[in-house]
């Protein structure tokens, strides 16, 4: 079976760094990706990353170790907007279904 | 280009009844994904199909659920005799090829309440 860990919740200010960590466990690997939601919208898609290393787009970066099974998103430069949940998932031991994280909720504070 | 759409958005039933949720993939996918939401969890996959194919239905419930992608017209998820606990978020989301390193492109959900 697959099961990711997440923190539930993170509290940061405006402007600031924040980092949310995910841990996997799976039988097959492919890849992590990153999904952000608003208020039960729609998950929107934020990065992919198959191989070891950082991805950067823009104020969002991912990082990921395959080895440790771990990964990270990395906000830069927080914004008010930025509050919301993110969900980190897996493609891999089984096809293309994505399991997810239980969500970390976002909280930017003034 | 038009994103996923999802129809309805909001659908109300009385337990017993049957709820039809509708999944218009993006243009040029071929390969949808439903995914079920309750409330303060992640996304579970259901249901992943191609045109007139299931692929993998691996995390649909054994009754009551089924799932089709015709030839012509959008993914249909029906959920029979409905209970209180089918009362969730349903997304669907679509890719182009199926490969393992497509995006899953999500749709706005519907949300289901079973009275």
């Amino acid at each position: 079976g697959q099961s990711l860990e997440q923190p539930s919740e993170v509290t940061a200010v405006e402007g600031a760094i924040v980092q949310i960590n995910c841990t996997y466990q799976t039988s097959g690997f492919y890849g992590l990706s990153w999904y952000q939601q608003h208020d039960g919208g729609a998950p929107t898609f934020l990065s992919y990353n198959a191989l070891d290393g950082l991805e950067e787009t823009g104020r969002f970066s991912s990082f990921l170790s395959r080895s440790d099974s771990y990964g990270y998103l990395l906000l830069q430069e927080l914004q008010m907007k930025d509050s919301a949940s993110y969900f980190c998932a897996v493609t891999g031991g089984g096809g293309n279904k994505l399991t997810f994280g239980t969500g970390t909720q976002l909280k930017v504070e003034l | 280009n038009a994103g996923v759409m999802q129809n309805p958005r909001h659908l109300v039933r009385r337990r017993g009844q049957e709820a039809r949720l509708r999944c218009s993939p993006m243009k040029g996918h071929s390969h949808v994904y439903w995914y079920r939401q309750l409330p303060e969890e992640g996304l579970k996959f259901m249901v992943y199909l191609q045109k007139e194919n299931i692929i993998d239905e691996s995390g649909m419930p054994k009754e009551r659920f089924s799932a089709e992608f015709p030839k012509e017209g959008p993914s249909i998820l029906r959920i029979q005799q409905v209970v209180r606990g089918d009362s969730a978020a349903y997304f669907c989301a679509s890719s182009p090829q199926g490969a393992s390193t497509d995006t899953q492109y999500f749709g706005p959900g519907t949300r289901l309440t079973v009275l």
